[in-house]
């Protein structure tokens, strides 16, 4: 398995929701990542995690909160969100060496609404 | 803070002809390069990368050269085709600290057949 899945494909969520967004990678990965992506702009790193464990927290709001289970899976636990944090959301995975920075394979993310 | 600036923010050409998009990054400890395109509605895949050891790399039509001293690169597209058409990101990443990837804003890139 060479892709990097994410579910749900579409999310149309309340300011008082709650919801979770999931990633799941097979290719023994031990680097995980959550960008925001607004149309027209790159993707923004939001978390990386790094042999299950919060690696990077780019300042984001408390109402994103992510969750590294095991080494395979990544998810984003969200909470209270404003209407402008709709946004397409990627995950990403890469082999995560230490002391190598790597090729990072996006899944097609999470195109989330809030309305 | 760090920073990928990336140029031009829009490039026509017309088929056939070779496109160019350049990046300045700031972060010394930046070490890998990639450049991802992404059409419209789909995720960033992978074109090419460099790593900060070497100078140039060329893959088909594609080429990626770094220059590391003036914190340069750029992605070189020859013979471009109508499906070269979407929208380029360079990156600069580093690991220290955790593996840290800033974008440039992007390129959209249009050939006209």
């Amino acid at each position: 398995d060479t892709e990097v899945t994410q579910t749900p494909k579409h999310l149309v969520m309340g300011m008082t929701n709650k919801k979770s967004l999931k990633c799941e990678q097979h290719m023994g990965h031990r680097a995980m990542y959550w960008y925001k992506q607004k149309a027209k702009k790159p993707p923004e790193l939001m978390f990386v995690y790094s042999y299950e464990k919060l690696s990077i927290n780019e300042s984001v709001p408390s109402r994103f909160s992510p969750e590294c289970p095991n080494s395979s899976l990544l998810n984003l636990h969200l909470h209270a969100l404003q209407p402008e944090d709709s946004a397409l959301y990627l995950c990403a995975s890469s082999l995560g060496l230490a002391g190598r920075t790597d090729t990072q394979y996006f899944g097609p993310g999470t195109r989330l609404t809030v309305l | 803070g760090e920073n990928v600036e990336q140029h031009p923010s829009t490039l026509s050409v017309q088929e056939g002809d070779s496109a160019v998009i350049k990046c300045t990054y700031s972060d010394s400890a930046s070490n890998y390069f990639p450049w991802y395109k992404q059409e419209l509605g789909k995720r960033p895949q992978l074109i090419i990368d460099i790593r900060s050891n070497v100078g140039e790399k060329k893959d088909q039509r594609i080429a990626v050269t770094l220059n590391k001293t003036a914190k340069h690169f750029s992605l070189h597209i020859t013979e471009t085709q109508p499906e070269d058409s979407a929208v380029y990101f360079c990156a600069a990443s580093s690991n220290t600290g955790g593996f840290k990837t800033i974008f440039g804003a992007g390129t959209r890139l249009f050939v006209k057949a």
